[in-house]
């Protein structure tokens, strides 16, 4: 079964709102995840790390201030898009290991549109 | 700066047939590799991990391997079914040592699989 839960499945909202997106490791505890953005017909790229209890370390060329990840627990973090325009529609997935050198399991990814 | 490949990007197969997928980095200084499948519109699902001191790793009809040395690897399935038809993505954890778990993506190569 799934050991990483990410919700919603599927949102759409106006462009200037923000929306949030939970990832949920199920059964263990995960000091880091990661969130991953994929656009259509193209590869998956890693937007940020999230650490829990400190603050999350951003790729290059990727906003802080616009995508604000919060990890306030060993078992969940969010990622708020804050001031959602259209070019933000994407599929954001997010990532966790049980241990540092096991598979990392993925959510079932989040499909934003932002009209 | 490591790069991953994936050839072909498209797959197109009458079912029973064995198939190779390749994926190629551009540096071998990997701590792991990771095949996954995608399916439309949902997350991924780990396939096979290979360690960066291991050669090969198989589940069921899948088999890859790992050549450190030249960058490259191969996923094998044998006796295709309709249902292996989705995305595969090979994925790098770069670094001899454990960096965190950021994985770097090929852009996949998308396989059906005829009835």
């Amino acid at each position: 079964g799934a050991v990483v839960s990410q919700h919603p499945s599927r949102v759409i909202c106006k462009s200037g709102t923000s929306v949030k997106i939970e990832c949920r490791s199920l059964d263990f505890q995960a000091t880091t995840m990661f969130w991953y953005r994929q656009f259509p017909k193209q590869s998956l790229m890693l937007m940020a790390t999230s650490n829990e209890g400190s603050k999350a370390t951003y790729e290059q060329g990727v906003e802080k201030d616009k995508f604000l990840i919060n990890h306030a627990s060993l078992t969940l973090s969010t990622l708020t898009v804050t001031s959602a325009h259209p070019e933000d529609s994407s599929f954001y997935i997010c990532s966790a290991s049980r241990q540092d050198n096991s598979p990392l399991h993925f959510g079932n990814g989040t499909r934003l549109t932002v009209t | 700066k490591q790069e991953v490949t994936q050839i072909p990007a498209a797959l197109s197969v009458p079912e029973g047939e064995n198939l190779v997928l390749n994926c190629s980095f551009t540096d071998s200084a990997i701590y792991n590799l990771q095949w996954f499948r995608q399916d439309p519109g949902k997350g991924l699902t780990s396939l096979l991990l290979i360690q960066s001191s291991q050669r090969e790793q198989t589940s069921g009809r899948l088999n890859a391997s790992l050549d450190k040395s030249s960058g490259r690897s191969t996923l094998y399935i044998a006796a295709s079914q309709p249902g292996d038809s989705a995305t595969y993505l090979c994925a790098v954890r770069p670094g001899i040592y454990n960096q965190g778990g950021k994985l770097i993506f090929g852009q996949g190569t998308e396989l059906s699989v005829k009835p």
